[in-house]
């Protein structure tokens, strides 16, 4: 069964510095690994997929890379701003199906 | 295009009561999903379903049916609710299981059971 983890639970830094978030996932075997953003109350948004093939995605001040050997993946936001507080979830895909973390919720104070 | 959106929003219900939750996506995708969240946990997928009039377990299915009559529906039903069920429910929606193909996902059910 694929166990998915995101270490920290939750992490506070002051606007403008660079986040750095983790996901580790036990079974190297998946599709795709897709990083999604929550905010309070609301659903999820997509931010960046990367394909099993795939080292890493980019997009704006998103950057993500996947090391599927060893099962990880980085999401870096640079040059962080208050609007960036939400939680950010990791995912890796089985073909239909999403193992989710449990989320690493981001407070950038201004 | 609304995307995909989930009705109600809140609901209270007692314990062994039912209830249907309702979702809806104008993308015309294939899959649907749906998923509940708790404090601490990741999403847990309950059902599923590749296409219009077919539906199939997930990873926490037990106390919950689903049906999909119309391609851009999707409904989760509990016919008993219990306070374990209490939890935030999102549908979810993608085109097909490719490995580019992301899920879109609704705003969430929060339901309580008292």
């Amino acid at each position: 069964k694929q166990e998915v983890t995101q270490i920290p639970a939750a992490l506070s830094v002051p606007e403008g510095e660079n986040l750095v978030l983790n996901c580790s996932f036990t079974d190297s075997a998946i599709y795709n690994l897709q990083w999604f953003r929550q905010d309070p109350g609301k659903g999820l948004t997509s931010l960046l997929l990367i394909q099993s093939s795939q080292r890493e995605q980019t997009s704006g001040r998103l950057n993500a890379s996947l090391d599927k050997s060893s099962g990880r993946s980085t999401l870096y936001i640079a040059a962080s701003q208050p609007g960036d507080s939400a939680t950010y979830l990791c995912a890796v895909s089985d073909d239909y199906k999403l193992s989710f973390g449990a989320g690493t919720t981001v407070t950038v104070r201004a | 295009n609304a995307g995909v959106t989930q009705t109600p929003k809140f609901r209270v219900l007692k314990t062994g009561q039912s209830m249907t939750l309702l979702c809806a996506q104008d993308m015309n995708h294939e899959y649907m999903y749906w998923y509940r969240q708790d404090p601490g946990m990741g999403l847990r997928l309950i059902h599923y379903s590749v296409g219009e009039g077919t539906t199939a377990k997930g990873e926490v299915p037990d106390g919950y049916n689903v049906s999909r009559l119309k391609k851009q529906n999707f409904l989760l039903g509990l016919e008993s609710a219990a306070p374990s069920q209490t939890s935030v429910y999102f549908c979810a929606s993608s085109y097909g299981a490719d490995s580019t193909d992301t899920q879109y996902f609704g705003p969430g059910t929060r339901l309580t059971v008292l």
